[in-house]
C-alpha cells in the first residue's frame, strides 16, 4: 500500500481558496488517489477521487501531475463549516478487497 | 451517494461485558465492509476487512478473539467486542463498499465507553 504524507495542518481565512498537497512516491499503476474529509465524532466522508491530471466536482478540485507522486485538493471559497481533517489515500479500487490506509491527514481550521 | 449506518451511535458498558456494533448498506449490496477504529484527534486505523460469506481478515496486532467480526449478508456487517476493557474505549468506523462503486462509504461510527 503506497503512504501518504501530508501537512499535518493548514490555516485560512473564510473565502480563501485552499491546497492541500498530498506525497505518494510509491504508488502504484493501479491506484487511485481519493480524498475524504472528517469532523469530529463523524464517519469520513468522501470528496473526490482521481486517476490522473484534473477532476472537478461541485465541492473540489484535484490535481494530479503526470508522475502521479503527488496530488492538490483544491478547496475554493472556504467557509467556517470547512473546518475539518482531510485525508489523501491511494489504493486500487479494482476487485472487492482493496483496503484504505489512512495517513495522519490535514487539519485545516477555517476563521473569519 | 449511498448510505451505511450503523447501531448503536454510542454505548456505554461495564468492564467485562461485550458489546455488538452493527454496520448496514442501507442501499446497495456491500461485498466487502471495513471496520476501523479511531482514538481522540489520531487517525482511522483499519482493524479487518470483511468479505461477505467469508472469514474477516484482521491487520497485525487486533486480536481476532477479542473483536469478532461477522458479515453474513450483503448489507449487514457486526463488530462484537468481547469482555470489553476501558481500553477498548474508542470510536469505531465502519465503511462498504460495493461492486456498483469504486469508493468506500463510510457509517457515521459508534462512540464505545467502557466503564
Amino acid at each position: 500500500l503506497a503512504k501518504t504524507t501530508q501537512p499535518i495542518s493548514m490555516d485560512s481565512y473564510e473565502g480563501q481558496e485552499v491546497n492541500i498537497t498530498c506525497s505518494h512516491n510509491n504508488i502504484a499503476t493501479n491506484d487511485y488517489i481519493t480524498w475524504y474529509q472528517q469532523f469530529p465524532s463523524q464517519g469520513p466522508r468522501f470528496i473526490i477521487q482521481g486517476y490522473k491530471t484534473k477532476v472537478t466536482n461541485e465541492v473540489a478540485s484535484l490535481f494530479i501531475p503526470a508522475d502521479r507522486k503527488s496530488s492538490t485538493l483544491s478547496l475554493p471559497r472556504v467557509s467556517l463549516s470547512d473546518t475539518a481533517v482531510y485525508y489523501c489515500l491511494v489504493g486500487d479500487r479494482t476487485g472487492t478487497a482493496s483496503k484504505l490506509t489512512f495517513g495522519t491527514g490535514t487539519r485545516l481550521q477555517v476563521t473569519l | 451517494g449511498a448510505v451505511v449506518s450503523q447501531h448503536p451511535s454510542r454505548v456505554i458498558c461495564k468492564s467485562g461485558t461485550s458489546v455488538k456494533i452493527e454496520c448496514r448498506s442501507l442501499d446497495f449490496q456491500a461485498t466487502t465492509m471495513f471496520w476501523y477504529r479511531q482514538f481522540p484527534k489520531k487517525s482511522l486505523m483499519l482493524m479487518a476487512t470483511s468479505n461477505e460469506g467469508s472469514k474477516a481478515t484482521y491487520e497485525q496486532g487486533v486480536e481476532k478473539d477479542k473483536f469478532l467480526i461477522n458479515h453474513a449478508s450483503l448489507t449487514l456487517s457486526t463488530l462484537t467486542v468481547t469482555s470489553a476493557h476501558p481500553e477498548d474505549s474508542s470510536f469505531y468506523i465502519c465503511s462498504a463498499r460495493g461492486l456498483a462503486y469504486n469508493e468506500q462509504f463510510f457509517g457515521p461510527g459508534t462512540r464505545l465507553t467502557v466503564l
